[in-house]
């Protein structure tokens, strides 16, 4: 079945530095994209999405490029602040393979110190 | 809109206690999921409702059932609760019906501790 990968946390960077969050996905189909974002004690946001290859998402800062020819989605901000401080996951939605069920990572904690 | 909402927050079980978690949703979605988050495991599956009247399998089902009472409410029982079923629940909706993609809008959790 369809699958997603993340790079293993937790991240620990400094105010305004660059983050970078690897995600890789095997999928069959043709799958839509998606970063989600866990504030502490809180549910799952959505923080952006892609629905075709090389379409670019982007909102709060933070950009992902669907890559169709090395099957990644990876999540780049410019400037992170000590408010980014969350757990990120990487998603797909493939309706063909898997009725547009949400197949999720196991999630990247960020921590952005002062 | 108070977008999924999801009942107790908290909730302390004693192993072979039953409890249902309750779940509702305003935005009209046809679609309602239930997962559970562990620790390095992200999001699991447990049950999911494509539209009223269905619900299916997800990829950790045993031990759950569920009942779509009506459009706007999800609900999930465990009837015999163990330690293993100790976790965080989550509940989801969407309107994956006529959309190519499904974004699903989350509750804010109910954390179950099962002694």
């Amino acid at each position: 079945g369809d699958s997603v990968t993340q790079m293993e946390g937790p991240v620990t960077l400094s105010e305004e530095a660059f983050l970078t969050i690897n995600c890789t996905y095997t999928a069959t189909g043709y799958p839509s994209l998606f970063w989600y974002v866990q504030y502490p004690g809180e549910g799952l946001q959505l923080l952006l999405k892609a629905t075709k290859a090389d379409d670019k998402g982007s909102n709060k800062g933070f950009e992902a490029t669907y890559r169709k020819e090395t099957t990644s989605f990876h999540l780049e901000k410019g400037s992170v602040q000590v408010s980014d401080s969350a757990v990120y996951f990487c998603a797909l939605s493939d309706l063909v393979t898997e009725g547009g069920k949400l197949i999720f990572g196991q999630g990247t904690e960020l921590s952005v110190k002062p | 809109n108070a977008g999924v909402t999801q009942t107790p927050k908290f909730q302390v079980l004693k192993t072979g206690q039953s409890m249902t978690l309750q779940c509702a949703q305003d935005m009209n979605h046809n679609s309602m999921y239930w997962y559970r988050q562990d620790p390095g495991m992200g999001l699991r599956l447990i049950y999911y409702s494509a539209s009223e009247g269905t619900t299916d399998k997800g990829e950790v089902p045993n031990g759950y059932n569920v009942s779509r009472l009506n459009k706007r409410e999800f609900s999930l029982r465990l009837e015999s609760a163990a330690p293993s079923q100790t976790s965080v629940y989550f509940c989801a909706s969407s309107e994956l019906g006529g959309t190519y993609y499904n974004e699903q809008f989350f509750g804010p959790g109910t954390r179950l501790t099962v002694l």
